[in-house]
């Protein structure tokens, strides 16, 4: 069952455009909603986080977008660089340990 | 601060054979979780491990197993190796457990041939 549902599967974006990946889960008992960023050849890094009692989060060019009641959460990446270009992945976890469900991941690629 | 350290990067190993693999988590984090990445089904969870004690499990057969020592390092092991084992494992660090950041190694890459 997947639990979290991510799109698209693709993304191409101009330089300087804005990259927005979506996301959707199911499960009410998640709590932390992180997205990670990966490179060929490297593991998941850390992109930026968000809990449930925020509806937005910025880091930089990175923006996380929160609806509790449609159970959705985005991302967004200002003025997307070359250098953006990477496999995004959104992922849930409950309260209960570190056991993250992740969403299908989404291959972004920025044309200069 | 080192981060998190997978060995080794690669390996090819025969159908039946049994492999060991290595995670030292971040200095100070006592929580290591798995984590296998194929292209078709993408990242999945295999287990949790919280001073030295495994916390979650994740849907996978029981020739996957893992363990985890005093200094926080942990292994997994998969035995009766199958094609299908073939993928990316990830071992991902944490200060402690309950929805937290995890940091994740590049991963080893295991071949089953």
């Amino acid at each position: 069952q997947q639990q979290v549902k991510q799109s698209p599967q693709s993304l191409i974006v101009q330089k300087g455009g804005i990259s927005i990946i979506n996301c959707a889960y199911e499960n009410t008992a998640f709590d932390y909603f992180p997205w990670y960023q990966q490179f060929p050849g490297k593991g998941p890094a850390l992109l930026i986080a968000i809990r449930p009692d925020v509806s937005e989060k910025k880091e930089g060019r990175f923006t996380i977008s929160f609806n509790k009641s449609a159970k959705q959460f985005s991302l967004h990446i200002m003025d997307s660089q070359p250098g953006d270009s990477a496999t995004y992945f959104c992922a849930a976890s409950k309260n209960a340990g570190n056991m993250l469900t992740f969403g299908g991941g989404t291959r972004l690629m920025v044309k200069p | 601060k080192a981060g998190v350290t997978q060995t080794p990067r690669y390996l090819i190993k025969t159908r039946g054979q049994q492999v060991t693999l290595s995670c030292s988590p971040i200095s100070g984090h006592r929580s290591v979780s798995w984590y296998q990445q194929t292209p078709g089904q993408g990242l999945q969870f295999l287990f949790e491990y919280f001073s030295e004690t495994q916390r979650n499990k994740g849907n996978f057969p029981g020739r996957f197993s893992g363990r985890q020592f005093s200094n926080s390092r942990s292994e997994m092991n998969v035995s009766t190796l199958e094609l299908g084992d073939s993928a990316l494992y990830l071992c991902a660090s944490s200060s402690r457990t309950g929805a937290t950041e995890a940091f994740f190694g590049q991963g080893t890459r295991l071949t089953v041939v």
